[in-house]
């Protein structure tokens, strides 16, 4: 079936670095895409989305990239802290009323060094 | 601000016993869904509910079921449980057509 992954299953950085961390995507339906942060025993935790017809988002320290030609997208950290350390997703959705269901991509695993 | 509820945080149970995770929406929320996630892997869907009806389905096994009450909270029971059930168990809720909120999840370990 359609899924989304990741390139990279991990990614260390040093603190104050920027960060970008890659995902693509197969589902040239979806509409709805997100990052999600999820720390060791919890919950994912909403970071940014965007939808099909943006290309570039931009929220506090981050920026979600789509390029719907290449079915790529993107997620930009700047000045990473050690605090940020943790797996991050991307997701797809249809949007729609399943704006909720999501497929989820492989995660990366983010360690930010002091 | 009020968070989606889950319980229990962590259940321990044996194989081919019987599981019933509980997740209680974020107020004024009258969709929710729940995930499987594996150890190392990502969360998978299994189903949704709206307004008391099942919306979507995702791989959930025939030997789980779920439902939504009238109070919009929702019940994913497992029966004849599997050594390969031991996962997380996310449950998002949301309004319609809005991204979904998670919840923290409880850790189901079949031993």
């Amino acid at each position: 079936g359609e899924s989304v992954g990741l390139h990279l299953p991990t990614l260390s950085v040093q603190e104050g670095d920027n960060s970008i961390i890659n995902c693509a995507y197969s589902n040239s339906a979806s509409d709805y895409f997100i990052w999600y942060k999820q720390e060791s025993g919890k919950g994912p935790q909403f970071i940014i989305d965007i939808r099909s017809n943006m290309d570039k988002r931009q929220g506090q320290r981050v920026t979600v990239l789509l390029n719907k030609t290449v079915k790529h997208l993107s997620l930009q950290i700047a000045a990473t802290q050690p605090g940020d350390s943790a797996v991050y997703f991307c997701a797809e959705s249809a949007g729609g009323t399943s704006y909720g269901k999501l497929t989820f991509g492989q995660g990366t695993i983010l360690t930010v060094h002091p | 601000a009020a968070g989606v509820i889950q319980s229990p945080r962590h259940l321990i149970k044996e194989k081919r016993e019987t599981a019933t995770l509980k997740c209680y929406p974020i107020p004024r929320h009258d969709t929710v869904y729940w995930y499987q996630q594996g150890p190392g892997q990502d969360p998978q869907f299994l189903i949704s509910f709206y307004e008391k009806m099942q919306s979507d389905k995702g791989s959930i096994p025939d030997r789980f079921s779920a439902q939504q009450f009238s109070d919009y909270h929702s019940e994913l029971n497992m029966s004849s449980l599997e050594l390969g059930d031991s996962a997380l168990y996310f449950c998002a809720s949301s309004p319609r057509v809005a991204r979904g909120f998670f919840g923290p999840g409880t850790r189901l370990t079949v031993l």
